[in-house]
């Protein structure tokens, strides 16, 4: 069983600071890291899909990068807005491929007014 | 809208008896995974398949078992329930390993 850390469980943020969290994962038989958002009463979407060390994507006012050769994924909101309120996900699909998609517990992220 | 459809929304059942939980993927995708969410557990993998074979298995009991199917709906079958096995089901499809899962809007399950 694979063991994906996420830190913090949850956060409170001001509107309009800037916050990151982070995404922990075993290094060895890497093959891709997702994130996703997930809304109260709705289901998660996806934000990205990551497979490169050093790989850095962007969506908006969202980033991540990837680190696998230490096994770490950083997402990034900048100028945080009370819509950004959801708990964060990631996910690692590891064994070349082969394996299923196992999720971290998520951080929980609340924007105060 | 994901595109991924799961039926019922909600299913209420007693302690031992057996429910099947259905799923259709979003068009164009052959990936079907079956994850559960309990009380303070993210969201575990139970199940995945790839065009009707099973590609990888995640922490999903012997009481349960699933199938996808040639149109390529899937179901997963729950028997002899536990009250533990309340939980939020979802399914979500994919077109391949690099793609992003789309998530139905989930099955809630009450074993009472």
């Amino acid at each position: 069983i694979l063991n994906v850390e996420q830190s913090p469980q949850s956060l409170h943020v001001q509107e309009g600071d800037s916050t990151n969290f982070t995404c922990s994962f075993p290094s060895s038989n890497f093959y891709a890291l997702h994130w996703y958002r997930w809304e109260t009463a709705k289901s998660p979407e996806a934000l990205f899909v990551m497979t490169l060390n050093g790989d850095e994507k962007k969506k908006g006012r969202i980033s991540a990068t990837l680190n696998t050769k230490e096994g770490y994924s950083y997402l990034y909101i900048k100028g945080s807005q009370p819509e950004d309120s959801a708990t964060y996900l990631c996910a690692l699909r590891a064994g070349g491929g082969a394996d299923g998609l196992t999720f971290g517990k998520g951080t929980h992220l609340i924007i105060q007014p | 809208d994901s595109g991924v459809t799961q039926t019922p929304k909600h299913l209420i059942t007693a302690t031992g008896q057996r429910v099947t939980l259905r799923c259709s993927p979003r068009s164009g995708d052959l990936s079907v995974y079956w994850y559960q969410q309990s009380l303070d557990q993210g969201l575990q993998f139970l199940i995945q398949y790839y065009n009707g074979e099973e590609r990888a298995k995640g922490n999903i009991l012997e009481r349960f078992s699933a199938q996808q199917f040639p149109d390529l709906h899937s179901e997963l079958n729950l028997s002899s329930l536990e009250l533990g096995d309340s939980a939020l089901y979802f399914c979500a499809s994919s077109v391949s390993y690099n793609s992003p899962l789309h998530f139905g809007n989930g099955t809630r399950l009450t074993v009472t």
